[in-house]
């Protein structure tokens, strides 16, 4: 049973639009989200986070939405560059430190 | 960054045998957590630690244990290890004087290889 869902295996954006990372959650006890970044042969590193007492966290061009009623999280990047490409994890954590991931989505952000 | 090393960083080995990979981390930092990557599966919790001999399973630790005798060390030990156990293995740290728990950081990974 998949408590944190990354539906989008992959997604393909232009430099300098928008990308749009999506991330649906089952458990309604998760209080803590986060969102990761990893290249290919590296560990993933941490990018963003919010508490669910909020619904709205900023940090230069990443951008994450909660959604606590849809159990919903997003990650908005603006402007996408070609070093954003990585594949992105988003995870959450009911307490404890304990995080459960989704399987992933694969961004390309083309010139 | 997070001072987080992870040995070896590749292995091959062959069924039945056992392997014990380490992480290391300078940072002291009081969590420390070893996940596995699958395609189709992100991350998975195998086994965490809260503090220097104190270790509890994760969601996927049949076939693994753990052991942290130091605030530096966390061993993971594949007691006889099988081709479902090829993956790569990242061990994560979190907890530092100043900071929040939840947010981990991941060492480099190690790719195993279970012929």
């Amino acid at each position: 049973d998949q408590q944190v869902k990354q539906n989008s295996p992959s997604l393909s954006v232009q430099e300098g639009r928008i990308s749009i990372l999506n991330c649906d959650y089952t458990n309604s006890m998760f209080d803590y989200f986060l969102w990761y970044k990893k290249y290919p042969a590296e560990g993933p590193t941490f990018l963003i986070s919010i508490s669910s007492i909020k619904d709205k966290n900023e940090d230069g061009r990443f951008t994450v939405f909660l959604n606590k009623s849809a159990k919903h999280l997003s990650l908005h990047i603006v402007p996408s560059q070609p070093g954003d490409s990585a594949v992105y994890f988003c995870a959450a954590s009911n307490q404890g430190g304990k995080l459960i991931f989704g399987q992933g989505t694969e961004l390309s952000v083309k010139p | 960054d997070a001072g987080i090393t992870q040995s070896p960083r590749h292995k091959v080995t062959e069924t039945g045998t056992p392997v014990t990979l380490r992480c290391h981390q300078t940072e002291n930092h009081r969590y420390m957590y070893w996940y596995r990557q699958d395609p189709g599966h992100g991350l998975r919790l195998i086994h965490y630690s809260y503090g220097v001999k104190d270790t509890d399973k994760g969601e996927v630790s049949d076939g693994y244990s753990v052991s942290r005798s130091k605030t530096e060390d966390f061993l993971l030990t594949l007691e006889s290890a099988t081709s479902s156990q090829t993956s790569v293995y990242f061990c994560a740290i979190s907890g530092g004087l100043a900071g929040n728990y939840n947010e981990q950081f991941f060492g480099p990974g190690t790719r195993l290889t279970v012929l």
